[in-house]
């Protein structure tokens, strides 16, 4: 099965400042979706960013975008302009052309006034 | 509204007796899929189903049994075999692809006393 890889359990940001959270992946199959999602306290899970192995250029979302350097297997995702709001967890993951979709450890970010 | 319900929202059982959770979708979704999350951790796939009568097993499948009788419905048991079930269970469903996110439930916390 694919790994994905989140080595920042924490991360700490001033407001309006960007911030990148760091993502990377391992998998033989060619074909494959890359995905950022958000976990505020209240648990639940909101869909930020989606970045296809084929996709020639980055993804972008509102204030997040994904920077996809393919030969590296990273996906990180850069939050601009942070907000108070952005403060929760942050999941890296990894869909196969089996729909296998894996989660990576997370990274929680901070965001101080 | 289309969505993905889990119920219940917060479940106490005993040690040694098994426990069915809740999942069910209206957003005529192909792929569902069962999560694990314990306090501060990421997501771990239990099982995932990518059609009616076919399911597959994820990292930490043992200890747990699923079904998928109906494309809406793919409920979890957890069965005493499991040896530490407290924790956060969620229920995700997209449509098949690499290029589709999921979908989350609101999540069930499960407490075995």
């Amino acid at each position: 099965a694919q790994k994905i890889t989140q080595t920042q359990p924490g991360m700490f940001v001033q407001e309006k400042e960007a911030v990148t959270l760091d993502c990377t992946y391992d998998t033989s199959d060619p074909s494959y979706g890359l995905f950022w999602y958000k976990q505020p306290s209240s648990g639940e899970m909101i869909f930020l960013i989606y970045q296809g192995s084929y996709d020639q250029q980055n993804a972008t979302e509102g204030r997040y975008s994904l920077n996809f350097q393919k030969a590296r297997k990273s996906a990180n995702l850069v939050i601009s302009a942070s907000q108070l709001g952005d403060s929760a967890m942050y999941f890296c993951a990894m869909r196969d052309p089996d729909n296998d979709m894996r989660f990576g450890a997370g990274t929680r970010l901070t965001v101080k006034p | 509204d289309g969505g993905i319900t889990q119920s219940p929202k917060y479940l106490f059982r005993k040690e040694g007796q098994n426990v069915t959770l809740s999942c069910e979708q209206n957003l005529n979704h192909d792929a569902m899929y069962w999560y694990r999350q314990d306090p501060g951790q990421g997501l771990r796939l239990i099982y995932y189903s990518q059609i009616v009568n076919d399911f597959q097993k994820g990292d930490i499948a043992e200890g747990y049994s699923v079904s998928r009788e109906k494309k809406e419905s793919f409920p979890l048991t957890v069965t005493s075999a499991q040896k530490n079930p407290t924790a956060f269970y969620l229920c995700a469903s997209s449509l098949t692809g690499v290029n589709n996110e999921q979908f989350f439930g609101p999540g069930t916390r499960l407490t075995v006393l």
